[in-house]
């Protein structure tokens, strides 16, 4: 069955620091992974998607996360942290079914 | 185009009562999906439609019932609510399973 595990519900950065916001899957097969961002107040927006093709996967807004097929891992981050970026964050997983399966989220917080 | 929407944005209703929750999307997407977020939990799919007519079930529905008898079209129903259904309920939708989903400003619903 597939899974996905997201360490740390809350994440406190300064401005201008590397953000880094882990996510790790469980899955028979090779898996389809997605990152979502969800601002207060709002619904979910897909931040970046990884379907088998390149490790590195660009998203919107500087982001991006590495496929590491040995670690089960795809990680999130973002070089230099802005005020905007807070928000709640999602990791998901699909192992070819019709389904998602969403992480419990992960909160980031950005200080001056 | 709107996306999705939903309706109502907030409701209350005492234990025992029963309502519809509808999810419009003007994208012509054949998925459409029903989850509910409660904190610490994530996102948590109730059911799910792959076209028109057609439902399944998610990791949580019971208690749900739903209909997709057009295909812009997606309710959710609570027969006989209890305060456990007390969450913010979202719908999403998309192209196809791997594809991104975009979700409607969700609807928060407390169960008395």
């Amino acid at each position: 069955a597939q899974s996905v595990t997201q360490l740390g519900s809350h994440v406190s950065v300064s401005e201008g620091a590397l953000v880094l916001l882990r996510c790790n899957y469980s899955s028979s097969v090779p898996p389809y992974l997605f990152w979502y961002v969800q601002y207060p107040n709002q619904g979910l927006q897909l931040l970046l998607k990884y379907t088998s093709a390149a490790t590195l996967v660009k998203g919107i807004n500087g982001f991006e996360a590495e496929f590491k097929k040995s670690e089960t891992s795809f990680h999130l981050t973002k070089p230099s942290a802005h005020m905007s970026d807070a928000a709640e964050y999602f990791c998901a997983v699909s192992d070819n079914t019709d389904k998602l399966i969403f992480g419990t989220g992960t909160r980031l917080q950005v200080f001056p | 185009n709107a996306g999705v929407t939903q309706t109502p944005k907030f409701r209350v209703l005492k234990t025992g009562q029963s309502m519809t929750l509808l999810c419009a999307q003007d994208m012509n997407h054949e998925y459409m999906y029903w989850y509910r977020q409660d904190p610490g939990m994530g996102l948590r799919l109730i059911h799910y439609s792959v076209g028109e007519g057609t439902t399944a079930k998610g990791e949580v529905p019971d208690g749900y019932n739903v209909s997709r008898l057009k295909k812009q079209n997606f309710l959710l129903g609570l027969e006989s609510a209890a305060p456990s259904q007390t969450s913010v309920y979202f719908c999403a939708s998309s192209y196809g399973w791997v594809s991104e989903q975009y979700f409607g400003p969700g609807t928060r619903l407390t169960v008395t």
